[in-house]
C-alpha cells in the first residue's frame, strides 16, 4: 500500500488560509469517506482534526474543515493561527488496512 | 481521562526482537479496536497494524505482516507489539492509539516508545 501524497510544505500568514491536497487511488481515498486528518507537533502524539472526510471532532475549532472530491482529500485551515503550526496527515481506510499521507508541514509566517 | 502510556523501547541490534507495551486508563479498554502505528525519523506516519476488541481478528501492514506480532490481555487492560528480526529501517517512535470504529478514525494515541535498530 502506497502512502498518500500530499504537498511537502504549505504557509500562510496569520488570519490567512492554507489548504493541504491529500491524492490517493480509488482503492483508499477514493472508495470510501473515511478520510481522517491529524495534527501533530514537534515532540507531541497526533490529533484526529477531522475524520470521515468532514466531521470535526468535538473541541476541534471550525477554522478546521475537511472535503473530498474523487481520489483527493483536501484539508482547510481558515485565519491560521501560531498553533496551527504544526506536521498534518491525512489517512484513509483501504478496505481492512489503513494509508498515511506523506505529511506536509504547515507553517505561519 | 483516557491515557495510553506505551513503554519497551530501546536500542536493539539488528535482527534482535522487542516487545512494546502499551498501558490504557479512563476508557473501557475490552469494548475498543486498538492499533500501532510508527513514525520513522525523517518521514511520515506509517499505519501498521490493528486487534478488535477480543483479540481474535488482527490485520496487518504488508511491511511488518510475518516480522510483528499484535496481541492484548483485556484483564491487564494492555496491548502489545512483538517485533521480529528487526531492520534499521524499523527505526522509529511507536505510538499505540484507540481506533473509534464508527468514525474509521483514531481518537486518543499515547505519547510514543522510540525504538532504535542499530549495531
Amino acid at each position: 500500500q502506497s502512502a498518500l501524497t500530499q504537498p511537502p510544505s504549505a504557509s500562510g500568514s496569520p488570519g490567512q488560509s492554507v489548504t493541504i491536497s491529500c491524492t490517493g487511488t480509488s482503492s483508499d481515498v477514493g472508495a470510501y469517506k473515511y478520510v481522517s486528518w491529524y495534527q501533530q507537533h514537534p515532540g507531541k502524539a497526533p490529533k484526529v482534526v477531522i475524520y470521515e472526510v468532514a466531521q470535526r471532532p468535538s473541541g476541534v475549532p471550525d477554522r478546521f474543515s475537511g472535503s473530498k472530491s474523487g481520489n483527493t482529500a483536501s484539508l482547510t485551515v481558515s485565519g491560521l493561527q501560531p498553533e496551527d503550526e504544526a506536521d498534518y496527515y491525512c489517512c484513509s481506510y483501504a478496505g481492512s488496512t489503513y494509508v498515511f499521507g506523506t505529511g506536509t508541514r504547515v507553517s505561519v509566517l | 481521562e483516557v491515557q495510553l502510556v506505551e513503554s519497551g523501547g530501546g536500542l536493539v541490534q539488528p535482527g534482535g526482537s522487542l516487545r512494546l507495551s502499551c498501558a490504557a486508563s479512563g476508557f473501557t479498554f475490552s469494548s475498543y479496536w486498538m492499533s500501532w502505528v510508527r513514525r520513522a525519523p525523517g518521514k511520515g506516519l506509517e499505519w501498521l497494524v490493528k486487534i478488535n476488541p477480543d483479540g481474535g481478528a488482527k490485520t496487518y501492514a504488508d511491511s511488518v505482516e510475518g516480522r510483528f506480532t499484535i496481541s492484548r490481555d483485556n484483564a491487564k487492560n494492555s496491548v502489545y507489539l512483538q517485533m521480529y528480526s528487526l531492520r534499521g529501517e524499523d527505526t522509529a517512535v511507536y505510538y499505540c492509539a484507540r481506533y473509534r470504529a464508527g468514525a474509521y478514525d483514531y481518537d486518543y494515541w499515547g505519547q510514543g516508545a522510540l525504538v532504535t535498530v542499530s549495531s
